[in-house]
Parts: structure tokens; sequence; C-alpha cells
């Protein structure tokens, strides 16, 4: 198993840009979430979905959308970027009482 | 969820054991503890979690108090690549009907020294 996968690792967008954080995962769980690190915090949930065609808001989801089309894949779309938003995502996904993340996706909004 | 307050950094020698206490004096009946870890720059890694009774995996131990107020993380022999940050993080199990979220504070950053 890959576990969770996610693209790119790093990137770089100018203010007013639009982009989507892809995060895959191949062990068929229900549950997958996207967070966000800010340097020297710790994370904050963003979006999660408790399966295909359902999601939800977490704490800071305001300037991110998601959807969840298939248990695998759960992008997370930044609408407008703003400086705001740097920061360091990481997507997970839950079997039971663990959480598996992925390697994070680090983005710079200049 | 119940909130925890855990020290902000430690240190440990490479070969002892490392002992990572957690408070968590509001923790209801029904919520577990959860710990993980997040090596420089990693994703967060699953360590243990326990909800009354001591647990032990390949990795660590979890002592949980009579009273459940309080938890310590056990690293029998903790080595160089053990320095992380160690969140401690209580909330009601992920059962059915749970959203499964986690929220995170600060953890505890532990250094292992040679």
């Amino acid at each position: 198993n890959a576990g969770v996968t996610q693209t790119p690792k790093f990137q770089v967008l100018k203010t007013g840009q639009s982009m989507t954080l892809q995060c895959a995962q191949d062990m068929n769980h229900e549950y997958m979430s996207w967070y966000r690190q800010d340097p020297g915090m710790g994370l904050r949930l963003i979006h999660y979905s408790v399966g295909a065609g359902i999601t939800d808001q977490g704490e800071v989801p305001n300037g991110y959308n998601v959807s969840r089309s298939t248990t695998e894949d759960f992008p997370l779309r930044l609408l407008s970027a703003a400086p705001s938003q740097t920061s360091v995502y990481f997507c997970a996904s839950r079997h039971l009482e663990t959480q598996y993340f992925g390697p994070g996706t680090r983005l710079l909004v200049l | 969820d119940a909130k925890t307050t855990q020290p902000p950094s430690m240190d440990c020698a490479e070969g002892r054991a490392a002992n990572l206490p957690c408070n968590h004096s509001t923790i209801s009946g029904n919520e577990y503890v959860y710990w993980y870890r997040q090596i420089h720059s990693q994703g967060p890694q699953y360590i243990i979690h326990g909800l009354k009774n001591n647990e032990t995996n390949e990795m660590a131990s979890l002592i949980i108090t009579e009273d459940r107020k309080s938890s310590t993380l056990i690293l029998p022999h903790a080595t160089l690549r053990d320095t992380a940050v160690y969140y401690c993080i209580v909330r009601v199990g992920h059962g059915s009907g749970n959203t499964g979220k986690l929220i995170f504070g600060q953890g505890t950053t532990l250094q292992v020294k040679p």
C-alpha cells in the first residue's frame, strides 16, 4: 500500500490564483481530512469527509473547498489564494482509532 | 473535547526512557487519550491510544492515572530518531457517528541527545 499520498510536494502561487491540492489513499478508508500547519503551530482542521459524497467544515474552512466523489480521493481547492494561506497542508485518512497522514504540501502564496 | 496541557520541551539521553506527561483534568468518561508525534517536516504519526487501562505497543507505553486526569507516554529506549514534537489529544472515540476530528495543541518538543 502506498498509504496517503499528496501532490504536489511544493507549490508557489501568486495572490488571487487558484489551485487544487491532491490527496489519495489506497486503504479504502471512509474518513478523510485536511489540516494546515503554520510555522510553530499545531495542526488545524480545514475540512473533513466521512465518506464519498459527504463533506463538512472544520475549524478553518474559509477560502477552501472540498469534494469527495470517490473513496480514494479528497482534493482541496483554493479558490483565490491569499498570503495568509501560506502553510503546510496535510491530508489524513482514518481506520478505527488510527489516523494516517500524508507527507504534506508546502504552499507559498506571494 | 477535553483540553490538554503538555510541557513545551523536554530532553532525554539516548538509550534512556523518555517520559512525556500530559494533563487532562477535564476528561470525560467516554474520552480517549491519543498520542501522535511529528518528526521535523513530516506528517504526524500515530503512536498509541487508551481509555482507562495502560497500553503498550511496539513503539511506546501509555500510563493513565486511575482518576484519568493525567497520563504519561513512555518511549522505553529513546533514540535520536525519536526527536520530534509529541501531541497528546483527548477526544471521544472514533466510533460510528463520530467525526474523527483531532485537535492538535502545541505539543512537547522532545530532544534526544547523544
